[in-house]
Parts: structure tokens; C-alpha cells; sequence
């Protein structure tokens, strides 16, 4: 019944691994979003994707790549991990690009990188 | 730009006393204004919102009013629990801009029984 659900919920990796995290959600939105926060809280969005395509692609390092497959997916795909990307990982969606739309988040996804 | 300013934390209260968390926008249009709470590990939840000016969100004995004039959307809530406890963020989304959202800092609230 989980409407955003995201997987792992935690993960510890080694410094230049790849890792992967799944977004899925099942209120027909959309519109899904990457977040990351990190250690005081701060949330910055990271991408938008709305049917598929890239909307939003803030200024990320090139080895953070999302990849939606359908419109209920988003997941995100980490390259050469550094430990400066530990930290939260949010996947959201809403229903469209509206104003006033609420976004629903995922339970978080707890990268650290050692 | 669009952007949101909510006070500083940490806030820590007595259980039963009132609560402000003030919150300020700037929006190059006419934004919806949200908040939203963290509880420990877990994910944003929305908590309220309010789409236009003068609305007033409600949820959980929170609320908060659209104010346009001062560009604000303060959160309030009368008595306080220990499970309140949480970090709360404001947030705003703006047709101009897609319906990108903008955050607050977040304001991490701590209630003492």
C-alpha cells in the first residue's frame, strides 16, 4: 500500500563503487523528483522527471544519473561514490505540473559512503 | 527568484505550550504555500497547505494562513506534545516555475514532557 516506496532504505558502500536506488510509486503521478538531504536537514532537489522526461537537472555531478523506465519509476543511479554523497535520498512524486499539487515522498533511502 | 526562509532551530518547548514557526516567501508568481514534518527517520509528510492568499491550512491542531501582504505562512499550534516532535519545513510551488518546490531549512522542534 506504500504510495512512494524506494529501496534500499540504507546503504553502506565503499568510496568508487556504483550503487543503485529504486523509486516506484503507485498514485499514478506524473511527476517524481529526486531529493537529497543531508546532514542538517537541507533538501535540495536534484532532479524532476514528468511522463518520462528530464525537467529539472540541478546542479549535479555527471555521476549522478536518473533513468526513469515508465512514468511510476525514477531510480537513480550513483557512480564513483564519494563520501561527500552520504547522506538521505528522497524520491517524490505529484500529480502534475500544477501549482498547488502536494508532493508525496518516499521513506528515504540512507547512503553512506566509507 | 522563488525562495522560503523559516526560522532557525532548534526549538525547544514544554509539552502543552504554543508554538510559532515562522515562515517568509518570495514567489515571482502566485505560489501555493505548504508545510510539511519529518519525524525521525522517516519521509516528508504533508501537514498542511494553502493554495491562496487568505486560505488557512489546517491539520492536527496545526495551522497556518496565506498571508500576501507580508509574505508569510507561520505555523501555529495551540498545546504542544511530545509527539510533535519533528522537524517541520515550509514550502512553496509556483505555477511560473513548473511546479518546482522550494524548501525552507526546516525547523527541527523538540517537545520536553
Amino acid at each position: 500500500d506504500t504510495a512512494v516506496s524506494q529501496t534500499p532504505k540504507y546503504l553502506v558502500t565503499q568510496m568508487g563503487n556504483d550503487k543503485s536506488i529504486k523509486c516506484e510509486q503507485n498514485l499514478g503521478h506524473d511527476t517524481m523528483y529526486w531529493y537529497k538531504q543531508d546532514s542538517k536537514k537541507f533538501l535540495k532537489i536534484m532532479f524532476s522527471y514528468n511522463n518520462k522526461e528530464l525537467i529539472i537537472n540541478e546542479t549535479v555531478p555527471n555521476r549522478f544519473s536518473p533513468k526513469s523506465p515508465d512514468k511510476a519509476h525514477l531510480n537513480l543511479h550513483i557512480n564513483s561514490l564519494e563520501l561527500g554523497d552520504s547522506a538521505v535520498y528522497f524520491c517524490a512524486s505529484s500529480p502534475t505540473l500544477v501549482s498547488g499539487n502536494t508532493i508525496y515522498f518516499g521513506e528515504g533511502s540512507w547512503l553512506t559512503v566509507v | 527568484g522563488n525562495s522560503v526562509t523559516q526560522m532557525e532551530g532548534p526549538v525547544t518547548l514544554s509539552e502543552e505550550a504554543f508554538l510559532t514557526i515562522n515562515c517568509t516567501y518570495t514567489a515571482t508568481g502566485y505560489p501555493s504555500l505548504f508545510w510539511y514534518v519529518q519525524y525521525p527517520g522517516e519521509g516528508l509528510q504533508l501537514l498542511l497547505k494553502a493554495t491562496k492568499a487568505d486560505d488557512k491550512g489546517s491539520n492536527k491542531g496545526f495551522e497556518a494562513t496565506y498571508r500576501k501582504e507580508t509574505t508569510s505562512f507561520h505555523l501555529e499550534k495551540g498545546s504542544v506534545q511530545v509527539s510533535d516532535s519533528a522537524v517541520y519545513f515550509c514550502a512553496l510551488s509556483d505555477d511560473d516555475t513548473g511546479n518546482q518546490f522550494y524548501f525552507g531549512t526546516g525547523t527541527s522542534l523538540t517537545v520536553i514532557p
